[in-house]
């Protein structure tokens, strides 16, 4: 397997423009978790899913965050308007018993 | 969060041994994990304890302590490239949660 799969790995926008991240999971994956990391902060934990459906986003900043995972193999984040302080690193994480993380995507706001 | 705490630095010697220890909530859990994390690098597994007691992969270890809520990794034989951040992170209900993390420091 080819593991966690993130796109863009690297992303530079301005503000007020709408940023989506990708995430394909672990085939048989049934956990899906987004983070964001940052040094002040460290990894949050924004949403997670099981089977598709959301079940936590009680780490999700502000209205301007929204996640989907309309099937197994895929999961969006997407920050409309972004902002300067959305700057992080955001991972991708699935899950059955192991959590593996794919290599992220590092998002600057200017 | 899930009140994750683990100490923010270590420093040790090439070839020492350093334990670095977790403490977390015991609501809800259902088992604990420990990540290496390089600079610019995602988080790689290390280890995942569910029942009590130690267990050994390696030069490394975990130790799991239900009723106390308590957790360490133990780097035996350190050497340079274990120079990292390593996460404690505690599944509770099923979301999983990490500390800031404690940053070792091998020195030569």
């Amino acid at each position: 397997d080819a593991g966690v799969i993130q796109s863009p790995r690297h992303e530079v926008t301005e503000m007020g423009q709408e940023v989506t991240l990708r995430c394909k999971p672990i085939s048989g994956h049934d956990y899906l978790f987004w983070y964001r990391q940052t040094m002040m902060r460290g990894l949050e934990l924004l949403i997670y899913f099981n089977n598709n459906v959301p079940i936590d986003d009680s780490g999700m900043p502000e209205d301007r965050f929204s996640a989907k995972m309309p099937n197994a193999s895929f999961s969006t984040l997407k920050i409309q308007p972004s902002e300067p302080r959305d700057s992080a690193v955001y991972f991708c994480a699935s899950m059955s018993g192991e959590l593996f993380f794919g290599e992220g995507s590092r998002l600057t706001v200017l | 969060g899930q009140n994750i705490d683990q100490p923010t630095e270590m420093t040790a010697t090439e070839g020492a041994i350093v334990q670095i220890n977790c403490t977390y909530q015991t609501s809800g859990f259902n088992g604990l994990f420990w990540y290496q994390q390089h600079a610019g690098e995602a988080p790689t597994f290390l280890s995942y304890n569910v029942l009590d007691g130690l267990e050994e992969k390696g030069r490394f270890s975990s130790f799991l302590s239900r009723s106390k809520g308590y957790s360490y990794l133990l780097l035996k034989e350190l050497q340079m490239k274990d120079s990292a951040s390593y996460l404690c992170a505690s599944l509770n209900d099923y979301k999983l949660s990490f500390g800031a993390g404690t940053t070792v420091t091998v020195r030569a």
